[in-house]
């Protein structure tokens, strides 16, 4: 069964808490984005990796950090620092090349505060 | 059409009917466009994409069709489902690794 899996589908942090969301794809893609959605909006890019240890800052990476040590594997933490963390989370995968920028996700993390 | 506050477009059709979902995009460069569906608590899902050198394309039951004069893209659903029920996002990008997305509209079908 290949595709995107983001884990876990719920999590709450606490106050100066980091957490940290998990994704991994079986696709072969080599590029990864992380996206966050908040209620009635788009999705906004937080953090992209196109090749394994490497990854660019998006719009809206203050706040949160990522690793790309796998081709599979793109974890996303969210910091203490982001004092506005709750949001629907979403991780993407394509394959590389200028034309087929086709983006596939995963079905995406819920984070609340408590 | 663009979102306001926390509120999207809604678009209401009726279970048969075709619908027309519009958006305007931003940039003048971009050259490949991209329609998802989101349905509530899920990830987007892939609909159908366009580039810049046509004018429409078509899959099974959508249309996109693309006007660059006036950055303007548009998805036709024909023969509208209770499951076409989501909210629909245009991406564009101007051949970069990213993508930018609108802010949705919700289709919201009646049987």
């Amino acid at each position: 069964d290949g595709g995107i899996t983001q884990s876990p589908k719920y999590l709450f942090r606490k106050e100066g808490q980091n957490v940290t969301l998990s994704c991994e794809q079986n696709l072969n893609h080599d590029a990864m984005y992380w996206y966050r959605q908040d209620p009635g909006q788009g999705l906004r890019l937080i953090y992209y990796s196109q090749i394994v240890n490497d990854f660019q800052k998006g719009d809206i990476a203050e706040g949160y950090s990522v690793s790309r040590e796998k081709k599979e594997s793109f974890p996303l933490t969210v910091t203490s620092a982001q004092k506005n963390p709750t949001a629907f989370y979403l991780c993407a995968s394509r394959t590389s090349g200028r034309w087929g920028n086709i983006q596939y996700f995963g079905a995406g993390t819920r984070l609340s505060v408590l | 059409g663009e979102s306001v506050g926390l509120h999207l477009p809604t678009l209401s059709v009726q279970e048969g009917d075709n619908s027309i979902i519009n958006c305007a995009y931003s940039n003048s460069a971009s050259d490949y466009f991209i329609w998802y569906k989101q349905e509530s608590g899920k990830g987007p899902q892939f609909i159908i994409d366009i580039r810049s050198n046509m004018d429409k394309r078509q899959g099974q039951r959508v249309t996109v069709l693309l006007n660059k004069t006036v950055k303007h893209l548009s998805l036709q659903i024909a023969a509208t489902q209770p499951g076409d029920s989501a909210v629909y996002f245009c991406a564009e990008t101007p051949g970069y690794s990213t993508l930018t997305f609108g802010k949705g509209t919700m289709l919201l079908v009646s049987p």
